[in-house]
């Protein structure tokens, strides 16, 4: 079975500054897609950004970016200038690329941003 | 509608008493996932429909837990004789049909469930 790790409960960053959220995950599988999901106060799931394992390719999303080592399994998650905004519960989520299958997230880590 | 809309949007219910929550799905969207957080943790897989059919339900902690969809669209999560272990956030989300997976999930803002 596949699993996600997110070993940050909660990270702090200044505003305008860069952090990284780290994810690793486990999984027998070759092709799968990687989320990184965030998760407001108001609950609504908002989804960041999204990687295919396939591609070696870095996804990038404005100031988001991920830094995906395949062969580690591992995915994390860079903010950069970050934005009082930003300030939310992060999930990383994995799902397997044989058909439209579930998400399994991670625990999540707690971002918070200090002017 | 333009997003996944859930309700109740909050529900306090006592002990014992059942309950439902509703989840309907972007128009056209033919898979649909109920997910359970509970304060402070992650994600929780309870069900997963592809149409009306359910193909996964391997995450419904218990009997008195049970879900149905209809017509492909809206669903309901029934939780029976509900006990204070079941007050979470019960979050629906729904996807386009496609051959591969990595088509976006979108989340609905979740049923608040309290049970006092």
């Amino acid at each position: 079975a596949q699993t996600v790790t997110q070993s940050q409960p909660e990270m702090s960053v200044q505003e305008a500054e860069t952090v990284t959220l780290s994810c690793t995950y486990d999984t027998s599988e070759s092709d799968y897609y990687l989320f990184w999901y965030k998760q407001p106060p108001s609950r609504q799931m908002i989804l960041v950004i999204r990687q295919e394992a396939y591609k070696q390719q870095n996804a990038t999303e404005n100031r988001f970016s991920v830094n995906f080592q395949k062969a580690a399994k591992s995915f994390s998650l860079k903010i950069s200038d970050s934005q009082l905004g930003d300030a939310a519960m992060y999930f990383c989520a994995y799902r397997s690329a044989r058909n439209t299958d579930k998400l399994i997230f991670g625990t999540g880590t707690r971002l918070q941003v200090f002017p | 509608g333009a997003g996944v809309s859930q309700s109740p949007s909050n529900k306090v219910t006592e002990k014992g008493k059942d309950v439902e929550l509703r989840c309907d799905p972007i128009s056209g969207h033919t898979a649909l996932y109920w997910y359970r957080q509970s304060l402070g943790q992650g994600l929780e897989f309870l069900i997963y429909f592809q149409g009306n059919s359910a193909p996964d339900k391997s995450g419904l902690p218990s009997d008195r837990f049970s879900a149905e969809r209809t017509g492909g669209s809206v669903s309901t999560l029934t939780i029976q004789r509900t006990q204070q272990e079941d007050s979470a956030v019960y979050l629906c989300a729904s996807s386009p049909p496609g051959l591969r997976s990595g088509n976006t999930i979108y989340f609905g803002e979740g049923s608040w469930l309290t049970v006092v």
